[in-house]
């Protein structure tokens, strides 16, 4: 399995604009989360789907940000409108499952967004 | 959601020295994980706890899952270069339902 694949690398946007980045979680795994990285505030969970049903959306900042997985094996965070404080690197991760016994998260490679 | 606190923050050492660094909880979690980020890429698990007392050894990395359950430690011996990076813990809880992760250890080698 090539791991879990986010698109783009980096990003680079106005403020003011759509941004969608993308995730394909590794084949077979049942939870797939998003996550945002910065140094103020290290790494923080967004969102998480279990079998492409979101179970806690506690940690999006606000309305501007979405997050969908239409199926198993893909998943998108939208932020419209972006903003500059939402510049960061965002973290797609999936893990075959939660609890005991776990195996861990397995996490891509990141998209850093940035905001001018 | 609940952060783990590590410790050190970031530490500067030479090459060949070994590393200890440690991660804490004010709840109970019933599995540790560490990660390995290195610069520009996501973080990389180097290794899995399940039980209280576990100690378990990846090559020159070894873990201990704290007998509390609340702490979780992480040596590196004899460090190289390539040990440069940030080092996460993480947990889970018996409810399951996330994974809990730590404020990052930073470590720089010295050659």
């Amino acid at each position: 399995d090539a791991g879990v694949i986010q698109s783009p690398r980096h990003e680079v946007t106005e403020m003011g604009q759509e941004v969608t980045l993308r995730c394909k979680p590794i084949s077979g795994h049942d939870y797939l989360f998003w996550y945002r990285q910065t140094m103020m505030r290290g790494l923080e969970l967004l969102i998480y789907f279990n079998n492409n049903v979101p179970i806690d959306d506690s940690g999006m900042p606000e309305d501007r940000f979405s997050a969908k997985m239409p199926n198993a094996s893909f998943s998108t965070l939208k932020i419209q409108p972006s903003e500059p404080r939402d510049s960061a690197v965002y973290f797609c991760a999936s893990s075959l499952r939660l609890g005991q016994g776990t195996t861990g998260a397995f996490f891509g490679q990141g998209t850093r967004l940035t905001v001018v | 959601g609940q952060q783990l606190n590590q410790s050190p923050q970031s530490m500067f050492i030479q090459e060949g020295e070994d590393v200890s660094m440690n991660c804490t909880s004010s709840s109970i979690f019933n599995t540790w994980l560490w990660y390995k980020q290195d610069p520009g890429e996501g973080p990389v698990l180097l290794i899995a706890l399940y039980k209280a007392g576990e100690l378990t050894s990846n090559g020159r990395l070894t873990a201990q899952f704290g007998i509390t359950r609340k702490d979780s430690f992480l040596n590196i011996s004899a460090s190289i270069p390539s040990d440069v990076g940030i080092y996460f813990c993480a947990g889970t809880k018996n409810t399951g339902n996330q994974f809990y992760f730590g404020t990052g250890t930073s470590l720089t080698v010295i050659p």
